[in-house]
């Protein structure tokens, strides 16, 4: 079945620690996004990639860093640096044409990051 | 002010009552909008898209939009309780890389 996975859907962290979450997505999609949900909060937008090898900061980049090596893969890295990461975290994938079904934004399942 | 505002919820109707959410977006080169629903403890997931000025209908879901006055509305007739969740509105720039923007989210209740 065409889609996103997401991998891990729970995952804990201890203080101190790097942990990476993983995105692939099969729907043959340019661009790729990882957006970060606090509980009872709106989206926000921590890194995008339109193509690969090139990632744009988002709006909430400090403390998180990616990669775009592969078309289909957007993993995401939490460093030691994000003070509070606790957060449902939503990989999502889009075609990138205008004005056409082919720019609808996908999303994962979610992976659900506690600090312990 | 935000990109994309949502009509601060939360928002309750009665089973079989229509629901109107609605969507205000700053950025005036937005081509693509976007309506989600997000259960709690779920991803969202696309309800509707629309790209040009007027209404689209889908089923229950009708959206609206007015390019003129930056409104994007969604209208849910005939509600129903499996309706109660988050809806997220969403844009999508021309420029800025094509990046989209997401509202905070307008949570709506439908008691039977």
């Amino acid at each position: 079945d065409g889609g996103i996975t997401q991998s891990p859907k729970y995952l804990f962290r201890k203080e101190g620690q790097n942990v990476t979450l993983s995105c692939e997505q099969n729907l043959n999609h340019d661009a790729m996004y990882w957006y970060r949900q606090d509980p009872g909060q709106g989206l926000r937008l921590i890194y995008y990639s339109q193509i690969v090898n090139d990632f744009q900061k988002g709006d909430i980049a400090e403390g998180y860093s990616v990669s775009r090596e592969k078309k289909e893969s957007f993993p995401l890295t939490v460093t030691s640096a994000q003070k509070n990461p606790t957060a449902f975290y939503l990989c999502a994938s889009s075609g990138t044409a205008q004005l056409t079904s082919g720019n609808t934004i996908y999303f994962g399942e979610g992976s659900w990051l506690t600090v312990v | 002010q935000k990109e994309v505002e949502q009509n601060s919820g939360p928002l309750s109707v009665p089973e079989g009552a229509i629901a109107s959410l609605n969507c205000t977006y700053s950025d005036r080169v937005s081509q693509s909008f976007f309506w989600y629903r997000q259960y709690s403890g779920k991803s969202p997931e696309l309800i509707m898209s629309i790209y040009s000025n007027g209404d689209k209908e889908d089923g229950r879901f009708t959206a609206q939009l007015n390019k003129a006055s930056q409104y994007v509305s969604l209208l849910i007739r005939d509600s129903q309780p499996s309706d109660s969740a988050t809806y997220l509105c969403a844009s999508r720039s021309k420029t800025n890389a094509g990046k989209s923007t997401f509202g905070d989210g307008t949570t709506l209740t439908v008691k039977p």
